[in-house]
């Protein structure tokens, strides 16, 4: 049964230009959703995909965007990138309608230059 | 307000014995969960253990348990007969609302625990 994966690991950027992250969900789950952890912090909520819709958003701009596939997959863009955007980016996913835990995969180191 | 706080940011325990993880939560909502999650230096965050705010009693995973506390608002971690491998950054996270439809997982800091031999 495999878990949540995600490409690429490791990523490097400059300032400006435009990345996009992939995540795929553990077998059985429809629910995606993206969190930013910053260095020496706890993950940050960015948003929740289900349905191919954006279902929640955190507390970030409109640079991030996502996209979720008819498979569950899901993509996040982050535009015009900044020197404070790099983080390590991790994918949960989940099941909808049910009481459960969100699995995380192992992340996207992003470092912006 | 912080709704997850993690007091301690940094544990230090020997092999074998136990230790407690300590987080304080704060939400309004009744219908709540808390979660543990394990994040060794690879950077995964590995699903540990989960209470429900209308659990009677708490949960526990192996070595894990969760000393829930809802009059207090807390919910330790308690690592029983530690080993080198727990060795890793700890969070504690909340969930506010049913588990039923749209929810989102808010962290703590996190508390760094390392186990000596």
């Amino acid at each position: 049964d495999a878990g949540v994966t995600q490409s690429p690991t490791h990523l490097i950027k400059t300032r400006g230009q435009q990345v996009t992250l992939r995540c795929s969900p553990k077998s059985g789950h429809d629910t995606v959703s993206w969190y930013q952890q910053a260095l020496g912090q706890g993950p940050q909520f960015i948003f929740q995909y289900y349905e191919e819709e954006e279902r929640q958003r955190g507390n970030f701009p409109d640079r991030f965007s996502g996209h979720q596939y008819p498979n569950y997959s899901s993509e996040l863009n982050v535009n015009a990138l900044l020197l404070g955007d790099s983080a390590l980016y991790l994918c949960a996913s989940s099941t909808m309608g049910r009481e459960k835990t969100q699995y995380f995969g192992p992340g996207t180191r992003l470092l912006v230059l | 307000a912080q709704k997850i706080t993690q007091t301690q940011p940094g544990m230090f325990v020997q092999e074998k014995e136990a230790v407690t993880l300590d987080c304080t939560y704060d939400t309004s909502d009744p219908s709540y969960g808390l979660f543990w999650y394990k994040q060794p230096s690879s950077g995964e965050m590995i699903f540990l253990i989960y209470q429900g705010s209308y659990d009677q009693q708490n949960a526990t995973e192996g070595r894990y348990s969760l000393n829930f506390q809802k009059a207090r608002k807390s919910a330790n971690l308690v690592i029983s007969a530690s080993q080198l491998g727990d060795s890793a950054m700890y969070f504690c996270a909340m969930r506010e609302g049913p588990g039923s439809g749209y929810s989102t997982l808010t962290f703590g800091k996190g508390t760094m625990l390392l186990v000596s031999p």
